[in-house]
């Protein structure tokens, strides 16, 4: 069976741009959360997205946005992208909104702002 | 806000030895947690968790211990394994209040050796 899946592996951007990053969940799994990893920090929950609808938010500005298509991938942007953004995106699926231990991470977007 | 805490940043351990992670948390509203692994490149892995209504649980090699009074928990891998070296995530969960969403400390690199 195919793990959760993100596009691209690697990305660079400079300063202002915009990127959008890719998730595909398990087959099956409708919740789709987005954390971002900074490096030599854990994850930080940016969003969590079930039945198409946003379910929770973290803290982060305006400038980050994500979806939910109804095949249940999920895209996250990131507008006037800053330094700061640089980082691992990692994306995890579960069956339900509250099923944690069986949340399952990809293996991440590597986005480097220049 | 840094919710949990993971204040070694590595242990070295030899085979055949037992590990202890250690993590510390200040939400008093947690009520799940869970340790996940993360090899380089890959996404974390789900490794084992525990319910606040448990004060211990274990998974053949593995075993978590949670300290309610102390908002202290700790994994114990034994024997711990050459295989074993990864960086290891404590997480925490309120289901109560924020469905989904997983706070994470900032890991611990663990180094078993032969």
């Amino acid at each position: 069976d195919a793990g959760v899946t993100q596009s691209p592996t690697h990305l660079i951007k400079t300063r202002g741009q915009h990127v959008t990053l890719r998730c595909s969940p398990i087959s099956g799994h409708k919740s789709v959360s987005w954390y971002q990893q900074v490096l030599g920090q854990g994850p930080q929950f940016i969003f969590q997205y079930y039945e198409k609808e946003e379910r929770g938010r973290g803290n982060f500005p305006d400038r980050f946005s994500a979806r939910q298509f109804p095949n249940y991938s999920s895209e996250l942007n990131v507008n006037a992208l800053l330094l700061g953004d640089s980082a691992l995106y990692l994306c995890a699926s579960s069956p339900t909104m509250t099923t944690y231990n069986e949340q399952f991470f990809g293996p991440g977007t590597r986005l480097t702002v220049l | 806000d840094q919710q949990v805490k993971q204040n070694s940043p590595s242990l070295s351990v030899q085979e055949g030895r037992i590990s202890i992670l250690n993590c510390d948390y200040t939400n008093s509203m947690f009520d799940y947690f869970l340790w996940y692994k993360k090899y380089p490149a890959e996404g974390p892995t789900f490794l084992i968790s525990i319910s606040s209504i448990k004060d211990k649980n274990e998974d053949g090699r593995f075993t978590v211990f949670l300290n309610k009074s102390a908002k202290h928990l700790s994994l114990h891998i034994v024997p711990s394994q050459p295989g074993d070296s990864a960086v290891y995530f404590c997480a925490a969960s309120d289901r109560g209040s924020t469905l989904g969403r997983l706070y994470f400390g900032r890991g611990t690199q663990l180094t078993v050796w032969p």
